[in-house]
């Protein structure tokens, strides 16, 4: 079946822009997280939702960053006034109900440049 | 502070050869802990996992990991690697109660020679 879908694969864009990333869940996946992994880093949790509200958003690095999931399904992920630290692939994943003992199901990732 | 340590950032191997790689974690409380793999081209997917009960676990394509809370690890290891197992494999913990936050290593790359 189909997988995790991220969109766009990459994205290039100037300091100071705003940028939208997109996640599409597996269907019936309520569970779903956003990582964010730089260049020889590990993977750094950003947020996590459960259906559309988001109990734990600890993750965030800066009121910059903003997530948001409609309909239980597709997320957003929202960088305002992007800087160059913010170059790196941000990753979602999501899982079937049943919180941790639930296997993450990850999507390719969106490559992030920020010039 | 909740971490998880690979101290292997690269790994080269020849076919055959036995694999160990180590996973140590520092994290308050039960956790549970997986072990993530990422074929070049290709999406992070589960290996395994333990979340409680017999310490060594198994899990796809020959490959096991051991729990040892007494030294906060969870090594994987393999008998004779391939060369399809060449791949980045991360280790990554989670609270058992009260959180979502997994936490990853960096991740180790391993190369198998054919």
């Amino acid at each position: 079946g189909a997988g995790v879908s991220q969109s766009p694969s990459n994205k290039v864009t100037e300091k100071g822009k705003d940028v939208e990333l997109r996640c599409d869940p597996i269907s019936g996946h309520t569970a779903l997280y956003w990582y964010r992994q730089s260049l020889g880093q590990g993977l750094e949790f950003l947020i996590y939702f459960q259906g559309n509200s988001a109990p734990d958003k600890s993750g965030l690095p800066s009121d910059r960053f903003s997530a948001e999931r409609t309909g239980g399904s597709v997320s957003t992920l929202t960088i305002q006034r992007t800087q160059q630290e913010d170059s790196a692939v941000y990753l979602c994943a999501s899982s079937l109900p049943g919180g941790i003992n639930q296997p993450q199901h990850f999507g390719d990732g969106t490559r992030l440049s920020i010039l | 502070a909740q971490s998880v340590s690979q101290h292997n950032h690269h790994v080269i191997l020849s076919e055959a050869a036995s694999l160990e790689l180590g996973c140590n974690y520092s994290y308050g409380g039960t956790v549970n802990l997986f072990w993530y793999v990422q074929y070049p081209g290709q999406h992070l997917q589960l290996l395994l996992k333990y979340f409680s009960g017999d310490p060594l676990v198994k899990g796809i394509k020959g490959f096991e990991a051991e729990f040892i809370k007494s030294k906060f690890s969870f090594n994987l290891r393999k008998p004779s690697v391939q060369w399809s197992d060449t791949a980045e494999y991360f280790c990554a913990v989670i609270g058992t109660s009260g959180t979502y936050k997994y936490i990853f290593g960096t991740g180790t790359r391993l190369k198998v020679l054919a």
